[in-house]
């Protein structure tokens, strides 16, 4: 089945930490997303990709960073700079990009 | 600044009659507007869309009812089922800025 794979599901990492998310779809969508959300706040949009080699900031791209030297994999990178690193992270991709047609089911990053 | 606002935290609807989600943005740039379901742990699923060419779309129980007068949107979804308890994501793309922005979400409770 097609879809989106992130990992892990459940994170707990030291403040002070980088630490990489996981991303990878089978789908072959040449756009994918990362959000974030947080408690009370819809999704916010750290960072996209609409093609290989390429990608954008979001809306909160500070303290994160990207790479997508695949189509199928786009991992995100949150760095030690990032004040508020504890949240839901999603990942998305999509073949239309007025929408996201398909997402992650999400890691939960706990930083202590 | 939130362009996209659900301002309604949660709802309640006995099973079997409609649910009325709303939804309303204050950027005149959107040109397509989506929902989204997510269920708890999971990520959001698409649910409808509709372009802004268009004042309704329909597709099965849900319709989504465009007023672009007056920057809003609703999501019906009849007849309710307990199924159909989730949250419901508003969001909007603007070609221009060629992003998907999110509202907070609505909870939706369908009472046997």
């Amino acid at each position: 089945d097609g879809g989106i794979t992130q990992s892990p599901k459940y994170l707990f990492r030291k403040e002070g930490q980088n630490v990489t998310l996981s991303c990878e779809q089978n789908l072959n969508h040449d756009a994918m997303y990362w959000y974030r959300q947080d408690p009370g706040q819809g999704l916010r949009l750290i960072y996209y990709s609409q093609i290989v080699n390429d990608f954008q900031k979001g809306d909160i791209a500070e303290g994160y960073s990207v790479s997508r030297e695949k189509k199928e994999s786009f991992p995100l990178t949150v760095t030690s700079a990032q004040k508020n690193p504890t949240a839901f992270y999603l990942c998305a991709s999509s073949i239309d990009p007025r929408g996201l047609d398909a997402f992650g089911s999400g890691t939960r990053l706990t930083v202590v | 600044d939130q362009q996209v606002k659900q301002n309604s935290p949660s709802l309640s609807v006995q099973e079997g009659r409609i649910s009325i989600l709303n939804c309303d943005y204050t950027n005149s740039m959107f040109d397509y507007f989506l929902w989204y379901k997510k269920y708890p742990a999971e990520g959001p699923t698409f649910l409808i869309s509709i372009s802004s060419i268009k004042d309704k779309n329909e597709d099965g129980r849900f319709t989504v009812f465009l007023n672009k007068s007056a920057k809003h949107l609703s999501l019906h979804i009849v007849p309710s089922q307990p199924g159909d308890s989730a949250v419901y994501f508003c969001a909007a793309y603007s070609g221009g800025y060629q992003k998907v922005t999110f509202g907070i979400g609505t909870k939706l409770q369908v009472i046997p």
